[in-house]
C-alpha cells in the first residue's frame, strides 16, 4: 500500500530564507508525486508533479521538488520565502497518472514566514 | 472560465440534521471527486462521479453518506442524520479527463452542533 509521510507538520522560516518541507513515500510501484498548497479558507493548488520525467521539478512561485528514488523522498524547496507562502503544503501520492481517486495525500506541513 | 464553486462554504447542522454540500465543476469538466479534511489531516478521498455514474465509492462511510453528479445540474454530497464527527472540510476537485489535473474547489466547512 501507498503512503506519505511528511517530517513537522509545522515548519517556520525567516523571510528570505530557504524553505525545505520533507516528504517521504512508500510504493510498491514508480510513483507519481505532487506537492500542493493550500492557503487559509482555500481549495488545494497545485504547485507542481512528479511524473517520471526529469527527476527535479519546478512549479510555480518558485518552488522545485527532487525526486530521488534511493532515500523515497519527494523535498520541496524554495531558494528565498516570502510572506505570501505562509500556507499549508500537502504532499500526495499515487501509482498511476490516472484516476485521482487512487490519490493518497500527506497530513500537511504548516509554514509560517518569519518577517 | 469559472473555477470549482462549491456551497455554501460554511453550513452549520445540529445533530439529526440532513446536510447538503454542492458542487459545480468547472465548464467542460465531467470528473468530480470529493475529499474529507479532518483538522491536522490531509484530504481523505470519498468518492469519485462521472455524469450520472458513481465510478468509487470506496472512501465513503456506508451508512448516512451518498453522492450524486446529475445529467444536469452539481454534483451533492449528502449526510443524512448528522453527527458531531462529521464536522469537517469538504472538498470537490473536478477534471476533464480523469487525470490527475483535477482543480479544487475553495470547501465547505461543515460544522455539527
Amino acid at each position: 500500500a501507498q503512503s506519505v509521510t511528511q517530517l513537522g507538520s509545522h515548519v517556520s522560516v525567516s523571510e528570505g530564507a530557504l524553505v525545505l518541507l520533507r516528504c517521504n513515500y512508500s510504493s510498491s510501484v514508480p510513483p507519481y508525486l505532487f506537492w500542493y498548497v493550500q492557503y487559509p479558507n482555500q481549495g488545494l493548488q497545485l504547485l507542481l508533479k512528479y511524473t517520471s520525467a526529469a527527476t527535479l521539478v519546478k512549479g510555480i512561485n518558485g518552488f522545485e521538488a527532487e525526486f530521488k528514488k534511493s532515500e523515497t523522498s519527494f523535498h520541496l524547496t524554495k531558494p528565498s520565502a516570502h510572506m505570501s507562502d505562509a500556507a499549508e503544503y500537502f504532499c500526495a501520492v499515487s501509482d498511476t497518472k490516472t484516476s485521482y481517486d487512487k490519490v493518497i495525500f500527506g497530513p500537511g506541513t504548516s509554514l509560517s514566514v518569519i518577517p | 472560465n469559472a473555477g470549482v464553486m462549491q456551497n455554501p462554504r460554511h453550513l452549520v447542522r445540529r445533530r439529526g440534521q440532513e446536510a447538503r454540500l454542492r458542487c459545480s465543476p468547472m465548464k467542460g469538466h465531467s470528473h468530480v471527486y470529493w475529499y474529507r479534511q479532518l483538522p491536522e489531516e490531509g484530504l481523505k478521498f470519498m468518492v469519485y462521479l462521472q455524469k450520472e455514474n458513481i465510478i468509487d465509492e470506496s472512501g465513503m462511510p456506508k451508512e448516512r453518506f451518498s453522492a450524486e453528479f446529475p445529467k444536469e445540474g452539481p454534483s451533492i454530497l449528502r449526510i443524512q442524520q448528522v453527527v458531531r464527527g462529521d464536522s469537517a472540510a469538504y472538498f470537490c476537485a473536478s477534471s476533464p479527463t480523469g487525470e490527475i489535473e483535477a482543480f479544487f474547489g475553495q470547501g465547505t466547512r461543515l460544522t455539527v452542533v
